[in-house]
């Protein structure tokens, strides 16, 4: 069965670094979404992505935070210069359509560790 | 906007035992529920959805979830617990003609006791 895959599994960085995430979605889907977990607290939307462009944000998404399709199967998520809040599980989820009624698959997640 | 709640942090049952995890929303529109469930350092992973119809929905694993649109209530259900049901269970809610994205309850740890 396709998966949603992400790497790596753990990342350590110190505050100030850049980090990039990457997240492989499913093969056939076309919308892509970035989460955050903090630990012990609730998955939060980040950014959705469809057709090379974001079409929605939230307000955790700021300007340290930039996403891509650099290629026809990566997706990655960039933070420019981390802070100790930005330490989370981040998850990454795709869907074929775009209807509220299709479901998401999520990844594995990657932990991140900034100190 | 759309909102969920899950009021338990934790649920406790004996293996064996039927077991329900709450979930309420709030929405406009037509209510889209999920359940997704996450093991220790995992994803989580889809169990079943209420999109229309009927109000019972069966799902992976045995799992099972009720819609109640008077209670706008979407509890998770298992007729008898396994221990290898141990995990963190949540809850998410969409809507048709709102935003396309879930938003996701806070989670509620699910043990199963031996």
């Amino acid at each position: 069965e396709p998966e949603v895959t992400q790497t790596p599994s753990h990342q350590v960085t110190q505050m100030g670094q850049e980090v990039i995430l990457r997240c492989v979605p499913i093969s056939n889907h076309l919308y892509f979404y970035w989460y955050r977990q903090i630990l012990g607290q609730k998955v939060e939307f980040l950014v959705s992505f469809y057709n090379n462009e974001i079409s929605e944000k939230s307000e955790i998404f700021d300007d340290q935070f930039s996403v891509e399709r650099p290629d026809g199967s990566n997706f990655t998520l960039k933070i420019r210069s981390t802070k100790l809040e930005d330490s989370a599980m981040y998850f990454c989820a795709s869907r074929q359509l775009a209807g509220g009624s299709d479901t998401q698959y999520f990844g594995p997640g990657t932990r991140l560790t900034v100190l | 906007a759309q909102s969920v709640a899950q009021p338990e942090d934790q649920v406790n049952v004996a293996e064996g035992n039927p077991l329900t995890v709450k979930c309420t929303y709030s929405v406009s529109g037509n209510p889209y529920l999920f359940w997704y469930v996450q093991y220790p350092n995992r994803g989580l992973q889809f169990l079943l959805k209420y999109i229309t119809g009927d109000n019972l929905v069966k799902g992976s694993y045995g799992f099972e979830a009720e819609f109640n649109k008077s209670q706008t209530s979407f509890h998770l259900k298992k007729p008898s617990a396994l221990v290898s049901d141990s995990a963190l269970y949540f809850c998410a809610v969409g809507a048709s003609g709102g935003s396309y994205i879930p938003t996701f309850g806070r989670g509620t740890s699910l043990i199963v006791h031996p």
